[in-house]
């Protein structure tokens, strides 16, 4: 089993939806939880950081942890052609190492 | 504003030979870090330099040295490539260990090995 599971998709909506972006994970010792949006042959860029659990928000992006059924969440609101891209959540224990899941990849249609 | 350079940005090479992936930051980052990425799998992580003069192991380090060369550089090297090692490789870095600072990755380099 995989420390970190992620749907990969591909995931379509249109212009506008609320997306949500989910991952589950085994190792209940991660504490640290990221987000990283990845545009087709480029690498990730950070998104979202947040520490323990509980929600973040950063305008139109909402992160979302909830350590008691291991599973973390990232809300796109008023989604946008600009959002398609892979997105891969990440996590750690410690604040220095990462697992990342597999990333899961976004299409918004104009 | 070059951020993270990293050369060449594909490359094919066949099983046994050798080859050194550059990686370069104009940041003044003190940590830095090499992850493959291959498909299902997400980034995983090969090797990280905490600072100039130190290198660790990450969490797949096998078939692989690297070498930081100066604050700026960090190289990774497969010293007798394998079909295993076909792979997308990003260098990434970051002003220091801490998650919550912006980790900047280059465009990688997509390696095939025949």
């Amino acid at each position: 089993q995989k420390e970190v599971e992620q749907d990969p998709g591909p995931l379509s909506v249109p212009e506008g939806a609320i997306v949500s972006l989910n991952c589950t994970y085994s190792n209940s010792a991660f504490q640290y939880f990221m987000w990283y949006r990845q545009y087709s042959r480029k690498g990730p860029e950070l998104l979202m950081y947040t520490y323990s659990s509980g929600n973040k928000e950063d305008g139109r992006f909402t992160a979302q942890v909830d350590k008691s059924s291991k599973y973390i969440s990232l809300f796109i609101r008023d989604s946008q052609p600009s959002d398609s891209a892979t997105y891969l959540c990440a996590m750690s224990p410690n604040n220095n190492d990462m697992r990342f899941g597999a990333g899961t990849r976004l299409t918004v249609k104009p | 504003n070059a951020g993270v350079t990293q050369t060449p940005k594909f490359q094919v090479l066949k099983t046994g030979q050798s080859m050194t992936l550059q990686c370069a930051q104009d940041m003044n980052h003190n940590s830095m870090y090499w992850y493959r990425q291959d498909p299902g799998m997400g980034l995983r992580l090969i090797y990280y330099s905490a600072s100039e003069g130190t290198t660790d192991k990450g969490e797949v380090p096998n078939g692989y040295n690297v070498s930081r060369l100066n604050k700026r550089e960090f190289s990774l090297r497969l010293e007798s490539a394998a079909p295993s090692q076909t792979s997308v490789y990003f260098c990434a870095s970051r002003e220091d260990r801490r998650l919550n600072q912006p980790q900047h990755f280059g465009d990688g380099t997509r390696l095939s090995i025949l």
